[in-house]
């Protein structure tokens, strides 16, 4: 019964590889994001879908190529895998965005790029 | 640009002491604040909402308060227990064109209650 569930949790690979994260929410929520928190616990912001569309795109590499098939799942594609792609992604949910939201949390994937 | 500060950076305390965590962010024209909770190798939880027409929100043990004037915001958690050790985050929401929001985070509070 977990609301927002994102795999895999753990993810070790080479530079240069390619890599998806998923995300799914079973909340009904009408918005889905994608934080990274670096090394030194900051939380940004990446991406922000509402209904399948994309509404923020913050300064990311265009390596990283968001999908959302559906309202309820928004995956996260890495190409060329970097080094400092090393962090670790959350996804995230809302039912909307008014000033009342609240954003569920999924449980994060630690990539670690060698 | 928008900063979120949170001090202290760490704080250590015997059970049952009551506590102030502070928030502080440079631009005042906020859509909300939240507090999350975020426990090791897990996701955030959000705790308190207070929206930018509201000045606090209660649950529980928990009273969070907002002065967007003087762009503050503070954690108050009563009667601290060992279970309430874990990283406090503050965010601030931004509103932009086409009327939707992101947070901005502050790098947290490392609260630990020992008992």
């Amino acid at each position: 019964d977990t609301a927002v569930s994102q795999t895999p949790k753990y993810l070790v690979t080479q530079m240069g590889n390619d890599k998806s994260i998923k995300c799914e929410q079973n909340l009904g929520h009408d918005t889905m994001y994608w934080y990274k928190q670096d090394s030194k616990k900051f939380l940004k912001i990446m991406f922000s879908y509402n209904n399948k569309e994309l509404i923020i795109n913050e300064t990311v590499p265009n390596r990283f190529s968001p999908k959302s098939p559906d309202k309820a799942h928004l995956n996260l594609h890495i190409n060329s895998l970097e080094l400092g792609d090393s962090a670790v992604y959350f996804c995230a949910s809302s039912q909307g965005t008014g000033d009342y939201e609240k954003l569920f949390f999924g449980s994060g994937t630690q990539l670690s790029v060698l | 640009k928008q900063e979120v500060t949170q001090i202290p950076a760490a704080l250590s305390v015997p059970e049952g002491e009551n506590l102030v965590l502070n928030c502080s962010f440079t631009d005042s024209a906020i859509y909300n604040l939240q507090w999350f909770r975020q426990d090791p190798g897990k996701g955030l939880t959000s705790l308190l909402l207070i929206q930018s027409s509201q000045r606090e929100q209660t649950s529980g043990r928990l009273n969070a308060s907002l002065d967007k004037s003087s762009g503050r915001s503070t954690l108050y958690i009563a009667a601290s227990q060992p279970g309430d050790s874990a990283t406090y985050l503050c965010a601030v929401s931004l509103m932009f064109s086409g009327g939707y929001n992101k947070l901005i985070f502050g790098a947290g509070t490392r609260l630990a209650v020992h008992p």
